[in-house]
């Protein structure tokens, strides 16, 4: 199964960018790259995804290493409402369109 | 406004109990899932289906059933419930499989005693 592995917890100041990474070193050449977050009392809410090359949306940035056994999710200034569990996810068409989510970063931003 | 609801929000059941969780998504999309959230194990995906009357086992498919016998509906079964199926559910739905974006219901919370 592709995984991913990301740090249980990161902190950040509001109003500064944060970096949240993402190690997934068993991925295939057709897996995505996804990141949603999660909200407290809410499902996850889709950030952002890629496949090789860096992604830019209003939300974030996702940056892929060459070699796409790593990514970081780029935050460009830290809201409150940013504070919610991110997590990084593999989607595997060549295992049958499944959905590898992992534990998630737990981001905390500090007014 | 483009949404996925499941009904119920919460439920409690005893051990045995037949119960379904429906899903509905007004989207159109192909791709729905099925996921439960348990602390420590983040979401593990139990079921999906690519289209009506296709579906396939996630990582946890032990104990549940589902059905897609209309593009928009998506309910999950089971059959026989046990407390080790306590959990926070999860539908999903996206507009053709995993690789594009994916929009969530508000979550199920199932107790079962």
């Amino acid at each position: 199964d592709a995984k991913t592995t990301q740090p249980n917890s990161m902190e950040s100041n509001e109003e500064e960018p944060v970096h949240l990474p993402c190690n997934h070193s068993t991925i295939s050449g057709t897996d995505y790259i996804h990141w949603y977050r999660q909200l407290p009392s809410q499902g996850p809410e889709y950030v952002i995804h890629g496949l090789t090359s860096n992604v830019n949306n209003r939300m974030a940035s996702l940056a892929i290493a060459e070699d796409r056994k790593s990514s970081t999710l780029i935050l460009h200034r830290a809201t409150l409402r940013d504070a919610a569990v991110y997590y990084c996810i593999l989607s595997s068409l060549a295992t049958g369109n499944q959905f590898y989510f992992g534990t998630g970063t737990s981001l905390t931003v500090i007014p | 406004e483009a949404q996925v609801t499941q009904n119920p929000r919460y439920l409690i059941t005893v051990t045995g109990k037949k119960l379904t969780v429906t899903c509905s998504q007004n989207m159109n999309h192909e791709y729905m899932s099925w996921y439960r959230q348990d602390p420590g194990l983040g979401l593990r995906q139990i079921y999906y289906s690519m289209n009506v009357e296709v579906t396939d086992k996630g990582d946890v498919p032990e104990g549940y059933k589902v059905s897609r016998k209309e593009k928009r509906n998506f309910p999950l079964i089971l059959e026989s419930p046990s407390p080790n199926q306590t959990s926070l559910y999860f539908c999903a739905s996206a507009y053709s499989g995993p690789n594009t974006e994916a929009f969530f219901g508000q979550g199920t919370r199932l107790t079962v005693v």
